[in-house]
């Protein structure tokens, strides 16, 4: 079966301490995402790629880090530079770009 | 700024009546919207979609509606059934955009009352 899978499934880390949240894709899908859910608000996304080797910034990059060396694979790297780091972490990605998002089961992170 | 509003953070519905989410927009460069479905603990997973170029856009039980001038559309359940109990997100962009420029609404948890 094809899809996103985003492991693990909770995270809990100690302030200060970076942490990478996996995903990886067998869709075969060029593009991929790293959206942000808080309480109350809706998906915001932090990072998209568009094709193997690069990256773009999204509306709150501020404080995360992306690499994107395989097609199938985009891991999340939340520094201790991002000040709210506890929040659900969802990875998606698309066959092409405009085309519906297809999500993984997402990552709790909690930081304290 | 809330470009892309829902504005009821919860709907009851009994099963077998129509269940209607609501969605607000407010920037007219949005001409492409999508409505996605996510279960707890599950990722969003998209349902329908509707361009602006339609006003409305049927998919089995679900419709949406797209009133341009209102910046306003609706998704439409008929039968709502127990397993359409979900959270509804609606989304926005344009369509010479990616999905880089979507737009989330907060999302509006429907709950189908057996």
């Amino acid at each position: 079966d094809g899809g996103i899978t985003q492991s693990p499934k909770y995270l809990f880390r100690k302030e200060g301490q970076n942490v990478t949240l996996s995903c990886e894709q067998n869709l075969n899908h060029d593009a991929m995402y790293w959206y942000r859910q808080d309480p109350g608000q809706g998906l915001r996304l932090i990072y998209y790629s568009q094709i193997v080797n690069d990256f773009q910034k999204g509306d709150i990059a501020e404080g995360y880090s992306v690499s994107r060396e395989k097609k199938e694979s985009f891991p999340l790297t939340v520094t201790s530079a991002q000040k709210n780091p506890t929040a659900f972490y969802l990875c998606a990605s698309s066959i092409r770009q405009g085309s519906p998002l297809h999500f993984g089961n997402g990552t709790r992170l909690t930081v304290t | 700024d809330q470009q892309v509003k829902q504005n009821s953070p919860s709907l009851s519905v009994q099963e077998g009546r129509i269940s209607i989410l609501n969605c607000d927009y407010t920037n007219s460069m949005f001409d492409y919207f999508l409505w996605y479905k996510k279960y707890p603990a599950e990722g969003p997973t998209f349902l329908i979609s509707i361009s602006s170029i339609k006003d409305k856009n049927e998919d089995g039980r679900f419709t949406v509606f797209l009133n341009k001038s209102a910046k306003h559309l609706s998704l439409h359940i008929v039968p709502s059934q127990p397993g359409d109990s979900a959270v509804y997100f609606c989304a926005a962009t344009g369509a010479n955009f990616g999905n880089e420029k979507l737009t989330f609404g907060t999302g509006t948890r429907l709950t189908i009352i057996p």
